[in-house]
């Protein structure tokens, strides 16, 4: 089945302690890229990537890191977490460019405290 | 920045009923799409339009563009209580795609 995977799905961490967020598509899709929803603001595009080992910022980067190794797989990175990364993170892939449909995974909830 | 924005924000109808959602965007665009999202799961791309196309047809959904106003509007005609859900419009800019906030649309039985 095609389909984007995301883990964990639900976090609960305190300030400062390193995390990631792992994501995977299994579509050999070449764009992916993590978005973060918070009430009111709909969803704001954290990194993205056009292909391994190509990634860049995206609207709200700060906090955040990516790396892209390899085709299927896109972590997301939080060095030293605060209360205000506290959201709902989504990672999404697309065949190409993001103008094609994007496919989302479930979410994470994470809630740093 | 959020390139898109929709409205009404939220919208409550009668099952049966059609609803009508739009969004207004800033920049020019190549195509413009539309998701929803059931109560915190993630997004479900429900139909794209290209800016050389004016309207869409998916089913019960209708989506116009109207690139010289910068507009598009969703359309849902004969609702059901499964279209309870978030709708979002979204643009394609270089390299990425921007969402707005979104419309709430609820259903009532």
């Amino acid at each position: 089945e095609a389909q984007v995977t995301q883990n964990p799905r639900y976090l609960i961490t305190v300030t400062g302690k390193k995390l990631t967020v792992t994501c995977s598509q299994n579509m050999n899709h070449e764009y992916m890229s993590w978005y973060r929803q918070d009430p009111g603001l709909g969803l704001r595009q954290i990194y993205y990537s056009m292909n391994v080992e190509v990634t860049d910022k995206g609207d709200v980067p700060e906090g955040y890191k990516v790396s892209r190794k390899e085709k299927r797989n896109f972590p997301l990175i939080l060095e030293s977490p605060s209360p205000n990364q506290t959201s709902l993170y989504f990672c999404a892939s697309s065949l190409l460019a993001p103008g094609n449909e994007q496919f989302f995974g479930p979410g994470t909830r994470l809630t740093v405290l | 920045s959020q390139q898109g924005e929709e409205d009404p924000q939220a919208l409550s109808i009668q099952e049966g009923e059609n609803a009508t959602m739009n969004c207004s965007y800033k920049t020019s665009i190549n195509n413009l799409q539309w998701y929803r999202q059931n109560s915190g799961r993630g997004l479900v791309h429900l139909i794209l339009i290209r800016s050389n196309e004016r309207e869409k047809h998916s089913g019960r959904l209708r989506v116009t563009l109207d690139t010289s106003k910068k507009s598009s509007s969703l359309l849902i005609t004969a609702s059901r209580a499964a279209d309870t859900a978030s709708y979002f419009c979204a643009t394609d800019a270089p390299n990425k795609l921007s969402f707005g906030a979104g419309t709430t649309v609820t259903v009532r039985a």
